[in-house]
């Protein structure tokens, strides 16, 4: 198994420019997220799906768009990059959305926006 | 918002020395997870401590919960230098209601250092 994969590993990107974030996890699980953490800070729910077909916003949701198509992947879109989303960005996927279950994380992408 | 929240903020010491890092968070929570997280990585779950557990041990690992202080320390005895990371604790939210209250909010978390 390859758990959760996340591509690209870094990116630069102008103010402006439009993006997509991928994910891929091969657990065959129902909850996908997608985390941004920043410098001395925890990580910050962007967005999250229980399912195909379904998905929510989390704690920080402006800028990004999400959809579910199929249960193994979970793409983060960012619409119009600002500097202020340069971030490391984390995928992660969980059996379930009920938090008695652990949560797989992916390796991450560093993002920079200038 | 943030749930939980790491003391100390950082925490160097020599290989073979026990390491407690704390977490204290804000509401009533139904679970507890510690996630490691080495430089340059993602999260790695460690362990799992339930509302109606006091503790828990996994290898070198000790979890307590004291739900009435809302507080919770993740031990590591004999520490090595593969232990050097950064420790996170995460809660939930009870009662559960909405999905909102099952999702995980994490701490800044707990820069560990073991010099060898």
């Amino acid at each position: 198994n390859a758990g959760v994969t996340q591509t690209p590993k870094f990116q630069v990107l102008k103010t402006g420019q439009s993006m997509t974030l991928q994910c891929a996890q091969d657990m065959n699980h129902e909850y996908m997220s997608w985390y941004r953490q920043d410098p001395g800070m925890g990580l910050r729910l962007i967005h999250y799906s229980v399912g195909a077909g379904i998905t929510d916003q989390g704690e920080v949701p402006n800028g990004y768009n999400v959809s579910r198509s199929t249960t193994e992947d979970f793409p983060l879109r960012l619409l119009s990059a600002a500097p202020s989303q340069t971030s490391v960005y984390f995928c992660a996927s969980s059996y379930s959305l009920d938090s008695s279950y652990e949560q797989y994380f992916g390796p991450g992408t560093r993002l920079t926006v200038t | 918002s943030q749930q939980g929240e790491e003391d100390p903020q950082a925490l160097s010491i020599q290989e073979g020395e026990n390491a407690t890092m704390n977490c204290s968070y804000k509401t009533s929570i139904n679970n507890l997870q510690w996630y490691r997280q080495n430089s340059g990585r993602g999260l790695v779950h460690l362990i799992l401590i339930r509302s109606n557990e006091r503790e828990k041990h996994s290898g070198r690992l000790r979890v307590t919960l004291d739900t009435s202080k809302k507080s919770s320390s993740l031990l590591i005895t004999a520490s090595r230098a593969a232990d050097t990371a950064s420790y996170f604790c995460a809660t939930d939210a009870a009662p559960y209601s909405g999905a909102g209250s099952y999702q995980l909010t994490f701490g800044k978390g707990t820069k560990l250092s073991v010099i060898p």
